[in-house]
């Protein structure tokens, strides 16, 4: 099967500009997650998607964080604007939907860099 | 919410066992999965446990204990590619996975 596909695999911008990535899930994966992973840490849960209906954004920094997953496939992940803290691994994830036992597969993330 | 703790570092030598512990405080439970991410790479799943005791499958086994919050990665007959960070994640109600910070493992000759 193929696996999780994000772009762009790496994004330079300058603080205050905004960015966006994109991630396709598994076919099959309702659910659909996206982590941040700051160097030397454990991914950190963005926001989480149950087909387009969000499960979990608490710990979005929706001042300048914004995703969506319009037709419960694709999603995209923006940001606007960009500061220095944002610098970090973006990784996407899909599971199956309603089964506790299903792993993440994560794609390769895009990593971004804020000078 | 939840609080995972993981060693930061470990080193072992080729050939050896290493056992990495998790240690984990939800306020619910759906299961305890452990990921491998070698550096610049994906997490990639290695396990999952959701019942008390232990789950083998070949060079690795994981161990769980629901009642202490604990659980434990062992890695045999250790490789030199089996160097990476080993991210315990606890899978807590909704389906969200909370991940800890990662052992780095280091094997030496």
């Amino acid at each position: 099967e193929a696996g999780v596909a994000q772009s762009p695999r790496y994004k330079i911008i300058e603080k205050r500009q905004s960015v966006a990535f994109w991630c396709n899930p598994i076919s099959g994966h309702a659910t659909l997650y996206w982590y941040q992973q700051i160097l030397g840490q454990g991914p950190k849960l963005l926001i989480q998607f149950q087909n387009n209906g969000v499960v979990d954004d608490s710990q979005l920094p929706k001042d300048r964080f914004s995703a969506e997953r319009l037709k419960g496939v694709d999603s995209t992940l923006k940001i606007q604007p960009a500061k220095l803290e944002d610098s970090a691994v973006y990784l996407c994830a899909s599971s199956l939907a309603g089964q506790f036992s299903s792993p993440l597969h994560f794609g390769n993330g895009t990593r971004l860099t804020v000078t | 919410g939840q609080n995972i703790d993981q060693p930061t570092e470990m080193t072992a030598t080729e050939g050896a066992i290493v056992q990495i512990n998790c240690t984990y405080q939800t306020s619910g439970f759906n299961g305890l999965f452990w990921y491998q991410q070698h550096a610049g790479e994906a997490p990639t799943f290695l396990s999952y446990n959701v019942l008390d005791g232990l789950e083998e499958k070949g060079r690795f086994s994981s161990f769980l204990s629901r009642s202490k919050g604990y659980s434990y990665l062992l890695l045999k007959e250790l490789q030199m590619k089996d160097s990476a960070s080993y991210l315990c994640a606890v899978r807590g109600n909704a389906g969200k996975s909370t991940f800890g910070d990662g052992t780095t493992l280091t094997v030496k000759p």
